[in-house]
């Protein structure tokens, strides 16, 4: 079975530094992966998404992600944190059909 | 804009009152789904509509049901809330099950 695996529920970084979220598909073939962000007492919002047309791909907010099929990973970056990227986030797939398999989140704090 | 609404963002309901939540698109999509999610976790799929296709996940329980009278508006009911039912119930839409759009959710408090 499909499952997508998020390394670390926490993640803190001071603000201006690198963002760097961690994330594990496991998949025979490539499969769709997402970036969704959800702020506190909102719905999810996509950030980004990978659907084999280029390997890095570029989001909202200046976040970025890199697909590398060696590694089955899809971490998300972000060169230097603001204060307004503290939020929950989630990695996705959609192994097919039309259900999407959710990572359990991590949480990014930012700190001063 | 091209979004996904939901009514009422705050719910408040007693132990065993039913509650309706609603879900309303303005993106055309043809799948709508509605979700479960507790404090720090992943949003817990409760079941989708694919058209007027009702799909229900095996371990929704029978409390919870769905309509979608029409394209634009999908309905979640809860027939006797109870206080695990407590969460935020989030409201999405795809078409042909591709990236997911979400409403800014409903918070249901149960008393």
């Amino acid at each position: 079975a499909q499952s997508v695996t998020q390394l670390g529920s926490h993640v803190s970084v001071s603000e201006g530094a690198l963002v760097l979220l961690r994330c594990n598909y496991s998949s025979s073939v490539p499969p769709y992966l997402f970036w969704y962000v959800q702020y506190p007492n909102q719905g999810l919002q996509l950030l980004l998404k990978y659907t084999s047309a280029a390997t890095l791909v570029k989001g909202i907010n200046g976040f970025e992600a890199e697909f590398k099929k060696s590694e089955t990973s899809f971490h998300l970056t972000k060169p230097s944190a603001h204060m307004s990227d503290a939020a929950e986030y989630f990695c996705a797939v959609i192994p097919g059909g039309f259900k999407t398999i959710f990572g359990a989140g991590t949480r990014l704090f930012v700190k001063a | 804009d091209a979004m996904v609404i939901q009514n009422p963002r705050y719910q408040v309901t007693q132990f065993g009152k039913p509650v309706t939540l609603s879900c309303s698109q303005t993106l055309n999509h043809n799948v709508m789904y509605w979700y479960q999610q507790k404090s720090s976790q992943a949003p817990k799929l409760l079941f989708h509509y694919y058209d007027k296709d009702f799909n229900n996940e095996a371990d929704t329980p029978d409390n919870f049901q769905s309509r979608r009278p029409n394209t634009s508006f999908c309905f979640l009911d809860i027939r006797s809330p109870g206080l695990g039912d407590a969460a935020m119930y989030l409201c999405a839409t795809s078409r042909d099950g591709n990236e997911q759009f979400f409403g800014p959710g409903t918070r249901l408090t149960v008393l």
